[in-house]
């Protein structure tokens, strides 16, 4: 089956600064997910993005179908971004998503 | 919109009972409903694939038996674990799909099963 994977698997920041989570996979797919898992354990849809590029306020992803990887920009970060952050994909012809093993994001103040 | 709520969001329950979780799409028709187990500091694992009005399909190494999956309605997908044991103790979590073209999953805020 698929593969993904995320680096880095753990990230500490000060608030205010950037930084780009990352997520390879390993075939073609059809569905591409970035959530935020929060600390109640709630997953945020942040986006759904199999390719391209989309913005939503700080965040921005950027999907590179053809080279298999997808990033998640985090800009000027505040304490609230921090938790777990899950890639998700599903293979062409799959509907299932399967997800990497998350980066874990500190924020301190 | 593309609301999905799960009851209830915790739960204790002694060895040997059985458990009743149910999802429901609030906001819109869920062609296709997902079970997810997350253990502590773990990623999310699919359980089994359900579609209104037919039997699940399982992941590899569930236990059908244990875990019992109903999806009656576009709306409404329920899990039961069965003769629940401590090993069952997890964090699950319920995703929904409209079925159209895009396949994007809305999660649940999940359900967190303690078995004493």
């Amino acid at each position: 089956g698929i593969q993904v994977e995320q680096s880095p698997p753990d990230l500490i920041l000060q608030e205010g600064a950037n930084s780009t989570l990352r997520c390879n996979f390993s075939d073609s797919v059809n569905n591409l997910q970035w959530f935020h898992q929060n600390p109640w354990g709630q997953l945020i849809n942040l986006f759904y993005i199999p390719s391209g590029t989309k913005q939503n306020g700080r965040l921005s992803a950027t999907t590179v179908a053809t080279e298999r990887y997808s990033l998640l920009y985090i800009s000027s970060s505040q304490t609230t971004d921090s938790g777990v952050y899950f890639c998700a994909v599903a293979g062409t012809g799959f509907q299932k998503l399967v997800f990497g093993t998350g980066t874990r994001l500190l924020v301190s103040p | 919109g593309a609301v999905v709520s799960q009851h209830p969001s915790w739960v204790i329950c002694k060895s040997g009972t059985s458990v009743k979780i149910e999802c429901r799409s609030l906001d819109f028709q869920a062609t296709t409903m997902f079970w997810y187990r997350q253990f502590p500091k773990q990623s999310l694992m699919l359980m089994a694939t359900s579609n209104e009005g037919s039997k699940a399909t399982y992941e590899q190494g569930v236990e059908k038996d244990k875990f019992l999956i109903n999806h009656a309605s576009l709306t409404l997908s329920t899990l039961t674990v069965t003769s629940a044991h401590p090993e069952d103790s997890s964090f699950y979590i319920c995703s929904a799909s409209r079925g159209d073209i895009y396949n994007e999953q809305f999660f649940g805020p999940g359900t967190r099963l303690t078995v004493l």
